[in-house]
């Protein structure tokens, strides 16, 4: 069965100091999707990205990075530069293809950015 | 573009009482889904619609708890009996297109339930 796991819990950084959020996935689909929500204090998820099995390259959006590598099923998110207002709960998550469209959130990480 | 509404977005019932949710989704997404997010923990997917069909239940404890789309278009989610482990923020989400599950999806503030 599909699984994420997010093993930091909490995370608290300093403002303008770089972080990075780990992802972990179990998957025995050759083809899924790996996503990224960001859940601010008001409560809505918000979309960050998307990324199918398929396309390992890494991407880049203003302070925000991801790291794709299949061979580690991981699926990292680095903040750089952090600011108070990336303080959030931050989830990834999976869907998988072959055995229906099953999407699974991880537990969340509750980063912390201190002025 | 209107996001996804939901309503009331906060309740507060005793345990057995019955209790609903609303959800207007995006207008124009056939995909809409209701989440459960226990306090500390990731959303929970409890029911996938595609239109006015059920793509994927299995995680709705059906004994207690029922959602129907009327029309392919708004959602009710409803809860009879209500249990103290019920207590958690509801969210729904919806999305456009075939893709379901692949595409991003639009969540809305959510309702928070607690059960006394």
């Amino acid at each position: 069965a599909q699984k994420v796991t997010q093993a930091q819990t909490e995370i608290s950084v300093v403002e303008k100091e770089d972080v990075t959020l780990d992802c972990v996935y179990e998957t025995r689909d050759t083809t899924y999707y790996l996503f990224w929500y960001k859940q601010p204090p008001s409560g809505e998820l918000v979309f960050l990205i998307r990324r199918n099995s398929f396309d390992e390259q890494n991407e880049i959006s203003g302070r925000y990075s991801w790291n794709f590598q299949k061979s580690t099923s991981s699926f990292n998110f680095t903040i750089t530069a952090s600011q108070v207002v990336d303080s959030a709960v931050y989830f990834c998550a999976l869907s998988e293809w072959t055995y229906g469209q099953n999407f699974v959130f991880g537990p969340g990480t509750r980063l912390s950015v201190l002025p | 573009e209107a996001g996804v509404a939901q309503s009331p977005r906060y309740k507060i019932i005793e345990k057995r009482q019955s209790v609903a949710f609303w959800c207007n989704p995006i207008s124009g997404h056939a995909t809409l889904y209701w989440y459960q997010q226990i306090l500390g923990q990731g959303p929970k997917l409890l029911i996938q619609f595609q239109n006015n069909g059920v793509v994927d239940d299995s995680q709705l404890p059906k004994d207690r708890f029922s959602a129907e789309r009327l029309k392919g278009v708004d959602s009710t989610l409803k809860i009879q009996p209500a249990k103290l482990e019920d207590s958690a923020v509801y969210l729904c989400a919806s999305n456009k297109g075939e893709g379901g599950a692949y595409n991003e999806q639009f969540f809305g503030p959510g309702t928070r339930l607690t059960v006394l």
